[in-house]
């Protein structure tokens, strides 16, 4: 089992939908908690991070934690064409390095 | 607005000769990273520098990988030789000191090797 899963998709949805991207682990150690976005052909590019349990909000985008279940969400709201990328979740504990999982491939439909 | 450097962006070799990937860290970051990222699947750390010193890399092949941060800035990474599986993107990232969360990512180089 790797230290990090995640639905590689694809997901399909229409312009304007919630979307929601979901990560769960099993190292109970991890104290934060990443959403990058890659684009086709570019480097992964930080959304968010949220420490430890909790909600964090940021425009249109929402990360939760839930450590009890080592389950990670973020959410998206009024999803746009250009939203279309992939979604990376990521963690780390302490100085280890950060552990990816394989990103979620998003497709928002105009 | 500040951004990593990489190059080349694209890279074809044939399998074993010897390929080198440049990164440009945003200045005034003292940690830079290496990562390999496999299609389809989420990068992975190669090595980790903290100013010129190797902190991290547990998870280079050091029979054939290299990497260098002389002067505590840019740094390159070598494959020598290369091998058809190293085929994949390399992307270099930096951070400032003590904020490993917050790394920001270049570009990355695709390597195919014939």
């Amino acid at each position: 089992q790797k230290e990090v899963e995640q639905d590689p998709g694809p997901l399909s949805v229409p312009e304007g939908a919630i979307v929601s991207l979901n990560c769960t682990y099993s190292n109970s150690a991890f104290q934060y908690f990443m959403w990058y976005r890659q684009y086709s052909r570019k480097g992964p590019e930080l959304l968010m991070y949220t420490y430890s349990s909790g909600n964090k909000e940021d425009g249109r985008f929402t990360a939760q934690v839930d450590k009890s279940s080592k389950y990670i969400s973020l959410f998206i709201r009024d999803s746009q064409p250009s939203d279309s990328a992939t979604y990376l979740c990521a963690m780390i504990s302490g100085n280890t390095p950060l552990v990816f999982g394989k990103g979620t491939r998003l497709s928002v439909i105009a | 607005e500040a951004e990593v450097a990489q190059s080349p962006r694209y890279k074809i070799t044939e399998k074993s000769q010897a390929v080198a990937f440049w990164c440009d860290p945003i200045s005034g970051h003292a940690t830079l990273y290496w990562y390999r990222q496999i299609l389809g699947q989420g990068p992975e750390l190669l090595v980790q520098f903290q100013d010129e010193s190797v902190v991290d890399d547990s998870q280079l092949p050091k029979d054939r990988f290299s990497a260098e941060r002389l002067k505590g800035v840019d740094s390159t990474l070598k494959i020598q030789p290369a091998e058809l599986g190293d085929s994949a993107m390399y992307l270099c990232a930096s951070s400032l000191s003590g904020g490993p969360y917050e790394q920001y990512f270049g570009p990355g180089t695709r390597l195919t090797v014939t």
